[in-house]
């Protein structure tokens, strides 16, 4: 079991909606959470980062972090065709020094005229 | 904004041969990372630097080898090169425990 779980999909949505991705994750002393970006061939590039339970709102994204549930969601309002891209859920174990990130699969999101 | 900056975006290199990739981390930034991302997965760490200092360890080979300058700058050097290494490998730098920013990548092809 990858310790970064998440639907690999294709997640498919119609231009104007909202797309709800997800992720669970496995270790229990994780305190970072990040959402990454990533077009084909290209790098990552970050979304959000959230650390405490509860909601945050940035522009059309909303992120969702249950730590007792150890869950992670993200939430893209007016979805448009430039979103369609694949979406990496990373943790860190730690707020330490050079922590690394544990990477999901990604879910790829496809946003249809 | 400055960016992380990669050296060289495109290699390709012969099987047994030599490779040496350079990452150039956001002006202030401390801290890098390397990871490596095959065809279809997702990135994979490598190593990480803080203040010069090795800081953390994963599925990095042992013909692998890494280490970061007095300028910050770091560089991944991989001997005897197989096949498998052919991948996207990116360099992320960060200040002290803050979040990632990822490098535009190298391009490692192996023939």
């Amino acid at each position: 079991q990858k310790e970064v779980e998440q639907n690999s999909g294709p997640l498919s949505v119609p231009e104007g909606a909202i797309a709800s991705l997800n992720c669970t994750y496995s270790d229990r002393v994780s305190q970072s959470f990040f959402w990454y970006r990533q077009y084909s061939g290209k790098s990552p590039e970050l979304i959000m980062s959230i650390y405490s339970n509860g909601d945050k709102e940035d522009g059309r994204f909303t992120a969702q972090l249950n730590k007792a549930s150890q869950y992670v969601s993200l939430l893209i309002r007016d979805s448009q065709p430039s979103d369609s891209a694949t979406y990496l859920c990373a943790v860190s174990p730690a707020t330490g020094t050079a922590s690394k990130l544990t990477f999901g699969t990604g879910t790829r999101l496809q946003v249809t005229l | 904004a400055a960016g992380v900056i990669q050296s060289p975006r495109h290699l390709i290199k012969e099987k047994r041969e030599t490779a040496t990739l350079k990452c150039y981390p956001i002006p202030r930034h401390d801290t890098v990372y390397w990871y490596q991302q095959g065809p279809g997965q997702d990135p994979q760490f490598l190593i990480s630097f803080y203040e010069k200092m090795q800081s953390d360890k994963g599925s990095i080979p042992d013909r692998f080898s890494a280490q970061q300058f007095s300028d910050y700058h770091s560089e991944l050097n991989m001997s005897s090169l197989e096949l498998g290494d052919s991948a996207l490998y990116f360099c992320a730098s960060s200040l002290v425990v803050d979040t990632q920013y990822f490098g535009p990548g190298t391009r490692l092809t192996v023939l």
